[in-house]
């Protein structure tokens, strides 16, 4: 079946890189998300990325596709405390489109 | 131009009752999914409306419904309301849904809590 397997912590320090990762299961998708949430709010889109693509960068994101291991993964440089929040790892496949998450990666910053 | 709203943001109902949650999408988007979040499960799906039309339906009881209006805003109902039911709902609206890939854009959701 479709999954989306994640790490549920990641701490780093200001100015540092983060990495957080991602696999999926469902060689079908199309397209594959990253989102932010903060506490209290909802699902902010970072960026997105097509499944025939290896790499897309976005100001301080760079995402990191690698289909063969179905393996995704968002880079955030020079990591700022305004960065602390709960990203998701979202793929849209299987047969009805719709977004399938993981559970979602804890990012902590320390100054 | 204004986000997606969800209305109420905040809801405590008991046990056995039924509440309904509303959605506007961004303008112009016709497409409305609902999620469902919890630290347990997490994010699940609960259904997709377009044009009016339920598109996609995810695994949840029947007790969940869901209809959308003509001017894309959407109500999810949840009847015979459980303790299980205590969640963050969350709306999603995007151009074309599943068919495209814009870029689903959420609300802040509606945080529902069953006593």
């Amino acid at each position: 079946g479709e999954d989306v397997e994640q790490s549920l912590f990641l701490s780093v320090r200001e100015g540092d890189s983060s990495v957080i990762n991602c696999t999926y299961t469902d060689s079908s998708s199309t397209y594959l998300y990253w989102y932010k949430q903060e506490p209290g709010a909802g699902l902010q889109l970072l960026t997105y990325i097509f499944s025939n693509m290896d790499m897309k960068q976005d100001q301080r994101l760079t995402v990191l596709l690698n289909k063969k291991d179905k393996h995704l993964s968002l880079r955030i440089a020079d990591t700022q405390t305004g960065d602390s929040a709960i990203y998701f790892c979202a793929e849209r496949g299987g047969s009805q489109g719709n977004l399938i998450f993981g559970k979602g990666t804890k990012l902590s910053v320390k100054p | 131009k204004a986000g997606v709203t969800q209305t109420p943001r905040y809801l405590i109902k008991t046990r056995g009752q039924q509440v309904t949650l509303s959605c506007s999408p961004i303008s112009g988007h016709r497409s409305v999914s609902w999620y469902q979040q919890t630290p347990g499960q997490g994010l699940q799906f609960l259904f997709e409306y377009f044009s009016e039309t339920q598109r996609n339906k995810g695994n949840f009881p029947g007790r969940f419904s869901g209809r959308q209006f003509s001017n894309s805003r959407s109500e999810m109902n949840v009847s015979t309301l459980e303790l299980g039911d205590s969640a963050l709902y969350l709306c999603a609206s995007s151009l074309e849904g599943a068919l495209r890939n814009y870029g689903y854009t959420f609300g802040s959701g509606t945080r529902l809590t069953v006593v």
